[in-house]
């Protein structure tokens, strides 16, 4: 059973570029969180989808940030005209329909913007 | 609301010392408190819950509701126990970090 997978391990950006990051949750889960985790910082909240629903996006930033879980296919996170700042690793987590005190991490994507 | 807080931010310790990692949560119900540890650049993995009381790598945490703790401890540091270890809280939200300490265990 595969765990959750993210790609790209490593992404780098120029400023004002999109980024995109994808996440499929492991086999039979249909939650998906993403988190942040700024250079000496925690992990920060972002975002908690089920397919084709967004359930809780109080810790997206109110511009250029947007996630999606389609039907089919995997979990994206959309930066859009990216900047220094967001430079950070972004975690994906999956878990099973009301079991979100039990997800499971994917290994991150780091993104660099130059 | 709901808040973890984790004090120290770095926590250095000699080889075979006793470590505790502290953790102090705010939340007016009933929380699920976790233990989670990540190596370096790699996922984070679960080290421990509460609910399950159990003993990982040599860790323990026992969630104080009078104190509203759950800190980490091992009686015997070893080296590959170097990491970020992040406490974090479950409610009525998605899991809540604390900003990590780091542990660096000195030979």
């Amino acid at each position: 059973n595969a765990g959750v997978m993210q790609n790209p391990r490593h992404l780098v950006r120029r400023r004002g570029q999109e980024a995109r990051l994808r996440c499929s949750p492991m086999k039979g889960h249909s939650h998906v969180y993403w988190y942040r985790q700024l250079p000496e910082e925690g992990l920060k909240f972002m975002v908690y989808l089920q397919k084709e629903n967004i359930i809780d996006e109080s810790g997206m930033p109110k511009e250029r940030f947007s996630a999606e879980f389609p039907k089919e296919g995997p979990s994206i996170l959309r930066i859009q005209q990216v900047v220094r700042g967001d430079s950070a690793a972004y975690f994906c987590a999956s878990s099973r329909p009301g079991q979100a005190n039990t997800i499971y991490f994917g290994e991150g994507s780091w993104l660099t913007v130059v | 609301a709901q808040r973890v807080t984790q004090p120290e931010k770095l926590l250095s310790v000699f080889k075979g010392a006793p470590v505790e990692l502290k953790c102090n949560y705010s939340y007016s119900g009933s929380p699920e408190l976790f233990w989670y540890v990540q190596y370096s650049r790699q996922r984070l993995q679960l080290l421990l819950r509460h609910i399950s009381r159990e003993s990982i790598k040599g860790f323990t945490a026992d969630l104080n509701k009078g104190e509203t703790s759950f800190h980490l401890k091992k009686p015997f540091a070893q080296e590959e126990d170097s990491a970020m270890y992040y406490c974090a809280l479950s409610g009525n939200t998605p899991l809540v970090f604390g900003k990590g300490t780091r542990l660096s265990v000195i030979a």
